[in-house]
């Protein structure tokens, strides 16, 4: 059974750091690119960043580029975002979501876990 | 900047059929976006409904259906559940691992 479990949330300052990992199990992870998907409280799903198989490739969307900075360690299955520069409009459930690059969707998705931006 | 866009919300009688879409603010949405659905309650993860424009997920009913109309994406609902009340998002790809949401659908069934 495919499994993505986060791990790292929290309440931080502005300005502060934070830094989520996802745990995978149940599939092959060196397979497979990786993505944070964020959700502010009452608002839609924002991409934030996607990471290659063999962490080549990254991307990020606008507003955290610079700040934000996605990585994977394949031995230990594990996807990580560090977070730096925290802004109160980071405040949201993060998701670590598993990519299907054969058709091109998120196809399995974790629990979330909790980041909140607040003095 | 790409931005995807959806229905704020809708509303369907139980029984009926809706369809939700999913566009572009400049252009088209074509199969070659690879577009997907997502259905979302409150306080839980994201369910994949449909990829590849069409393609329903495993155990999804087959009451949910995908297609492009016109130049749009869209999900269609045939015979709406009151288990279907929920939020929709429809997702875009855009290569280099990119993926854009859209702002998402508030659907109501009653």
């Amino acid at each position: 059974e495919v499994q993505l479990v986060e791990s790292g949330g929290g309440l931080v300052q502005p300005g502060g750091s934070l830094r989520l990992s996802c745990a995978a199990s149940g599939f092959t992870f060196s397979n497979y690119w990786i993505n944070w998907v964020r959700q502010a409280p009452g608002k839609g799903l924002e991409w934030v960043a996607s990471i290659k198989q063999d962490g080549t490739e990254k991307s990020y969307v606008d507003s955290v580029k610079g700040r934000f900075t996605i990585s994977r360690d394949n031995a230990k299955n594990s996807l990580y975002l560090q977070m730096n520069s925290l802004r109160v409009e980071d405040t949201a459930v993060y998701y670590c979501a598993r990519f299907m690059y054969t058709s091109n969707y998120l196809d399995y998705w974790g629990q979330g876990t909790l980041v909140t931006v607040s003095s | 900047q790409t931005v995807v866009t959806q229905e704020p919300s809708f509303s369907v009688s139980p029984g009926g059929t809706v369809t939700l879409t999913c566009g572009l603010s400049s252009g088209s949405v074509s199969t070659t976006s690879y577009p997907s659905w997502y259905q979302q309650t409150p306080g839980q993860p994201p369910r994949t409904l449909i990829y590849s424009t069409n393609t329903r997920s495993s155990g999804v009913p087959d009451r949910f259906s995908g297609s492009i109309l016109g130049n749009k994406a869209a999900l269609t609902i045939t015979g709406a559940q009151p288990d279907d009340e929920s939020d929709y998002y429809c997702v875009l790809y855009m290569g280099s691992g990119i993926v854009v949401f859209g702002g998402g659908t508030k659907l109501t069934v009653l």
